[in-house]
């Protein structure tokens, strides 16, 4: 049983498509987040909700558009796609309120060329 | 930005503890030290985390001084599946618009 799942683990696509990657967590967590890993490495958030509400929004292109149809789910859908946008993508979740930790995804590695 | 200071890169022999420091000498009160790790890509994965007392589980000890200004985080046995990057992180955790804010982490690199 998988904690926090992504799919897909792996996507190729052309410059200018829209693509969709899903995000479940089975942790009964409120809280959901998004992160990018770009070629350096560097792990950035980009989004969190709370009970299916928009809490952070790290100044993300309005190309990326998230949407959580239930607290378990967190879905990122990207329009419009360019090369800068290849990097690793991560999901995570938590319990707001409580000190415990965060777990995260396997990941979803875009290329875009 | 990262609120925690570490230093870029490690060594550490197999079957030696590995003790990675961590200044945090902002912290406040309410928050928490938190340490992850990062194997090749993978999901980060939670390692510990504690707000005053000294805490063990079973993959590692998490040591914070009494200002909490520092902590080391100490892996009793390290083997070399523990090569990662680790990242030691601050953050409240009690507040919905938290965000747990990764710096650059330590690569530590186990020595057979």
């Amino acid at each position: 049983d998988t904690a926090v799942s992504q799919t897909p683990k792996y996507l190729v696509t052309q410059m200018g498509n829209d693509k969709s990657i899903k995000c479940e967590q089975n942790l009964g967590h409120d809280t959901m987040y998004w992160y990018k890993q770009d070629s350096k490495k560097f792990l950035k958030i980009m989004f969190s909700y709370n009970n299916k509400e928009l809490i952070i929004n790290e100044t993300v292109p309005n190309r990326f558009s998230p949407k959580s149809p239930d607290k378990a789910h967190l879905n990122l859908h990207i329009n419009s796609l360019e090369l800068g946008d290849s990097a690793v993508y991560f999901c995570a979740s938590s319990q707001a309120g409580y000190s415990g930790a965060a777990f995260f995804g396997q990941g979803t590695r875009l290329t875009v060329v | 930005d990262a609120k925690t200071t570490q230093p870029p890169s490690m060594d550490c022999a197999e079957g030696r503890a590995a003790n990675l420091p961590c200044n945090h000498s902002t912290i406040s009160g309410n928050e928490y030290v938190y340490w992850y790790r990062q194997i090749h890509s993978q999901g980060p994965q939670y390692i510990i985390h504690g707000l005053k007392n000294n805490e063990t589980n079973e993959m590692a000890s998490l040591i914070i001084t009494e200002d909490r200004k520092s902590s080391t985080l100490i892996l009793p046995h390290a083997t070399l599946r523990d090569t990662a990057v680790y990242y030691c992180i601050v953050r409240v955790s009690m507040n919905r618009d938290d965000k747990i804010i990764f710096g650059k982490g330590t690569r530590l690199h186990i020595l057979p």
